[in-house]
């Protein structure tokens, strides 16, 4: 069975810093995605970034980029220049290629990110 | 436009007592989700459809019971609710196989539900 660990259940970071959050994950697939979600206080899941595993290029989305080690099963998530919007509770997710026929999202339990004005 | 919608977004409801919670979405996705959120935020599965065909029917009581009335439309209807069914539930779609963005779920605004 699947599963996705995020070690650290609170951080925080001062507004304009880099914080860097945390996933690792195992597997016995080699084809698969991972995500991390963003919940904010309005309890919306809101899709901050995807990577395909067959890519070894770490996906990036303006102030939001990975650190994918396919090797290590691990899939940290940077925040650069943080803002107060950052704050939330973010959750790495895993699911397997869909050609495998699953179609499960499996979570981590969360961060919760607290942005230091 | 609202991508993924449900309806409603808050139900309070006493213990015994049934109620549907309605999910739509206008992505022309073919699969559907529900899952439930804790009150420690853990997210886990409970049903997947494909193409209005279960497909994911996680441990979850025969209270609960999904209808897909076309691929669009995923609705969650409970029985007999229990204080221990309090919780987020969030419906959600993906496209499954096939590219780039596919597999990637999209979420609706979750419905929290609490039961007295």
């Amino acid at each position: 069975a699947q599963t996705v660990t995020q070690s650290q259940p609170e951080m925080s970071v001062q507004e304009a810093e880099t914080v860097t959050l945390s996933c690792t994950y195992d597997t016995s697939e080699s084809d698969y995605y991972l995500f991390w979600y963003k919940q904010p206080p309005s309890r919306q899941m809101i899709l901050v970034i995807r990577q395909e595993a067959y890519k070894q290029q770490n996906a990036t989305e303006n102030r939001f980029s990975v650190n994918f080690q396919k090797a290590a099963k691990s899939f940290s998530l940077k925040i650069s220049d943080s803002q107060l919007g950052d704050a939330a509770m973010y959750f790495c997710a895993y699911i397997p290629y869909s050609g495998a026929g699953s179609y499960q999202l499996t979570f981590g339990k969360g961060t919760k990110l607290s942005v230091i004005p | 436009d609202t991508a993924v919608s449900q309806t409603p977004k808050y139900l309070v409801t006493q213990m015994g007592n049934d109620k549907s919670i309605k999910c739509e979405q206008n992505l022309g996705h073919d699969t559907m989700y529900w899952y439930k959120q804790d009150s420690k935020k853990f997210l886990k599965i409970m049903f997947s459809y494909n193409n209005k065909e279960l497909i994911i029917n996680e441990t979850v009581p025969n209270r609960f019971s999904p209808k897909s009335p076309d691929k669009a439309h995923l609705n969650l209807h409970i029985n007999s609710l229990e204080l221990g069914d309090s919780a987020v539930y969030f419906c959600a779609s993906s496209q499954v196989g096939g590219g780039a963005s596919t597999d990637t779920q999209y979420f609706g605004p979750g419905t929290r539900l609490t039961v007295l």
